[in-house]
C-alpha cells in the first residue's frame, strides 16, 4: 500500500488564485513528519513546510499553509496567491517516527502545477 | 550559509562502468541521504549516512554504496552500471538530529545518463 498518495497528476489555475495540493498519507506511527518540497523544471527539491504530528496548529510559511486533518490522515498544501513561479512539481512526503527518526522520507508521486497567466 | 553542494551535475557512462558520485552538506549538517528519482519510480530513498556511519538503507541491490566522510561530505558508488540507473540522485543533508521536525534540505542534483 502507497504510504503516501497524491491524488492530482496535474492542476491548471490561473495566477493570483489559491491552489490546494491534495495529500493522504499512511502511518500506524504515532509520531511522524510531514513536509512538502517545491521540484522545478531545474530538478532542485525546494523546502516548503513542515507538519509534525503532535502540531495542534497548522503550519504556515508565508504564502504557504497546510490543512493538517489528522483523522483523515490527509495534509493537504494551500498556495495563496498564486504567482507564475509557482509552476513546478509538488511533493508530499513524510518521516516516521519509528527508529528515532532515522529513516528517510518516503514521497508522494507529485502533482504538477502550472499557473497560467 | 551556503546550501548542499553536488558533483558533476551531469554524467555520461556506458552499460559495466561504475560512477562516483559526490555531496557536501550544509555547514554544520551531520546527515547526508542520498535519493534516486525516475520517471516510473518516483523519488527512492537510498541511504542516510550520519557520523561517516550508514544509518538507514532502503531497498537497493548492493551495487550502490556509499560512504561519508569526517567533514561529514559523502560519495554515493554505483558499480556495473545498468540502463535502468539512469537518473536524477539527490543528495540531501540534515543536523541528524532524532526528531521529525529535522527538515532535509536538498542539492541540485546529478543526473546520470547510462547508455
Amino acid at each position: 500500500a502507497q504510504k503516501i498518495t497524491q491524488t492530482q497528476p496535474g492542476m491548471f489555475v490561473q495566477e493570483k488564485e489559491a491552489v490546494t495540493l491534495d495529500c493522504t498519507y499512511d502511518t500506524s506511527d504515532p509520531s511522524y513528519g510531514l513536509f512538502w518540497y517545491k521540484q522545478p523544471s531545474s530538478g532542485e527539491m525546494i523546502f516548503l513546510i513542515y507538519q509534525g504530528s503532535y502540531d495542534q496548529q497548522n503550519a504556515t510559511e508565508g504564502r504557504y499553509s497546510l490543512n493538517f486533518q489528522k483523522a483523515r490522515k490527509s495534509a493537504n498544501l494551500v498556495i495563496s496567491a498564486s504567482q507564475l513561479g509557482d509552476s513546478a512539481m509538488y511533493f508530499c512526503a513524510m518521516r516516521e517516527g519509528r527508529g528515532g527518526g532515522a529513516d528517510g522520507l518516503t514521497f508522494g508521486k507529485g502533482t504538477h502545477l502550472i499557473i497560467q497567466p | 550559509k551556503a546550501g548542499v553542494t553536488q558533483t558533476p551535475r551531469y554524467l555520461i557512462k556506458t552499460r559495466g562502468q561504475q560512477v562516483t558520485l559526490s555531496c557536501s552538506p550544509i555547514s554544520g549538517h551531520r546527515s547526508v541521504s542520498w535519493y534516486q528519482q525516475t520517471p516510473g519510480q518516483g523519488l527512492q530513498f537510498l541511504f542516510e549516512y550520519f557520523s561517516e556511519t550508514q544509518r538507514n538503507k532502503g531497498n537497493f541491490p548492493g551495487r550502490f554504496s556509499g560512504r561519508q566522510f569526517s567533514n561529514s561530505r559523502s560519495e554515493m558508488n554505483v558499480s556495473t552500471l545498468e540502463l535502468g540507473d539512469s537518473a536524477l540522485y539527490l543528495c540531501a543533508s540534515r543536523t541528524g538530529a532524532l526528531v521529525g521536525t529535522d527538515t532535509q534540505y536538498f542539492g541540485p542534483g546529478t543526473r546520470l545518463t547510462v547508455l
